[in-house]
């Protein structure tokens, strides 16, 4: 991967609202699509990731989205609560060509009670 | 399971000096990334070993900068001399294989500044 641009930079959400995240990227070859959580002192964490077989994939109160043709995907954060604020970063890579990760700018996310 | 082991977590220097930086894996992971993380940025791969090897230093700045993974476990990351603009926060992280879905596990970090 190349390029990954990540919007918004900041975020701010009231307690229970939903946060979107959206990022876009630019290698075709692009087939896998992690989003990492990084609070505040600590290494960045997976919470969710997306293969690109895949449009659509849900975790409890978290989702991804992927749109391959437009090649842009989406983290979505429903009934948000105060541990959910932090960094939220989206990476992209290709599996069977470089195997590296290009990981977006982040979204400082601050849930507000 | 033990996580990724980073040591120190911080370090202050001045330019033109030499510091290092100690990772310590998952235990069986055979891949090992160093990240150069900027105030506000995304981490960015210095470098990656599968096992003992280097699988890609592309982004590593060779003149400064140099990695090492003898023994194909614990690794270490060295800048000489440093300079302003690498103040940072170095992440080591690690995988089971070197594929790009492969789950990296990050250590907390050494954040470095330079003056």
């Amino acid at each position: 991967g190349e390029n990954v641009e990540q919007h918004p930079s900041t975020l701010s959400v009231q307690e229970g609202d939903s946060a979107v995240i959206k990022c876009t990227y630019s290698d075709s070859a692009s087939n896998y699509f992690p989003w990492y959580k990084q609070e505040l002192g600590k290494g960045p964490q997976l919470i969710i990731d997306i293969r690109s077989n895949v449009g659509e994939k849900k975790d409890q109160r978290i989702a991804v989205t992927l749109n391959k043709t437009a090649k842009h995907f989406s983290l979505h954060i429903t009934e948000t609560q105060p541990e959910d604020s932090a960094v939220y970063f989206c990476a992209e890579g290709a599996t069977g060509g470089g195997n590296k990760l290009t990981f977006g700018t982040g979204t400082q996310l601050k849930v507000e009670l | 399971e033990a996580g990724v082991a980073q040591s120190p977590r911080y370090k202050i220097i001045e330019k033109r000096q030499s510091v290092a930086f100690w990772c310590n894996p998952i235990s069986g992971h055979a891949t090992l990334y160093w990240y150069q993380q900027i105030l506000g940025q995304g981490p960015k791969l210095l470098i990656q070993f599968q096992n003992n090897g280097v699988v890609d230093d592309s982004q590593l700045p060779k003149d400064r900068f140099s990695a090492e993974r003898l023994k194909g476990v614990d690794s270490t990351l060295k800048i000489q001399p440093a300079k302003l603009e690498d103040s940072a926060v170095y992440l080591c992280a690690s995988s089971l294989e070197g594929l790009a879905n492969n789950e990296q596990f990050f250590g907390p970090g050494t954040r470095l500044t330079v003056l």
